[in-house]
């Protein structure tokens, strides 16, 4: 199993540039998230799914959408970058909701 | 909403034990999480207390008061490796949904 899989490792956007960070777990896991993680701050929820088709806000949607196709995939679309958004974006997966959650290695993006 | 107080930073001598502190305020506590983050590297899941008392893990013990609002994580015979960041997370049941709310973390630097 490969766990939980991020593209790509490393981006550098400029300001009003568009991208989407792919992630991707092959562990069947219904429950899939999307974490920023700026220096010195904990990780902050920026959107969940339960399952394909369902998606809900968390704690910092604003420049960010997010589909759920499938089970496996749970893509992240930043649209119009702007500097706020310099980050590591990390995705996660778990077996139940808000349980012990994996990690994929994360996406490190600048917006100049 | 929820609070979460972790240590900066910490530092400790290798072989020895340190205790990491972490305490919440939540209004639907449903259990807490450590995990640790290595430096450019993605968190990984080393504990989970939702009952009161002490979870020992090999080296890694973590305890739960939520009386207090309080947990520690206990790390013994330091080792170099363990220097790490290790993040506090608590599950809260607020509004019929489950969220996880990370704390910053605190960063482990182990000396020799």
């Amino acid at each position: 199993n490969a766990g939980v899989t991020q593209t790509p490792k490393f981006r550098i956007l400029k300001i009003g540039q568009s991208m989407t960070l792919q992630c991707t777990q092959d562990m069947n896991h219904n429950y899939m998230y999307w974490y920023r993680q700026d220096p010195g701050m904990g990780l902050k929820l920026i959107y969940y799914s339960v399952g394909a088709g369902i998606t809900d806000k968390g704690e910092v949607p604003n420049g960010y959408n997010v589909s759920r196709s499938t089970t496996e995939d749970f893509p992240l679309r930043l649209e119009l970058a702007a500097p706020s958004q310099t980050s590591v974006y990390f995705c996660a997966s778990s077996l139940l909701l808000a349980d012990e959650q994996y990690f994929g290695p994360g996406t490190r993006l600048t917006v100049t | 909403g929820q609070n979460i107080d972790q240590p900066t930073e910490m530092t400790a001598t290798e072989g020895a034990i340190v205790q990491i502190n972490c305490t919440y305020q939540t209004s639907g506590f449903n259990g807490l999480f450590w995990y640790q983050q290595h430096a450019g590297e993605a968190p990984t899941f080393l504990s989970y207390n939702v009952l009161d008392g002490l979870e020992e893990k090999g080296r890694f013990s973590s305890f739960l008061s939520r009386s207090k609002g309080y947990s520690y994580l206990l790390l013994k015979e330091l080792q170099m490796k363990d220097s790490a960041s290790y993040l506090c997370a608590v599950k809260d049941s607020g509004a019929g949904s489950y969220q996880l709310t990370f704390g910053k973390g605190t960063k482990l630097s182990v000396i020799p």
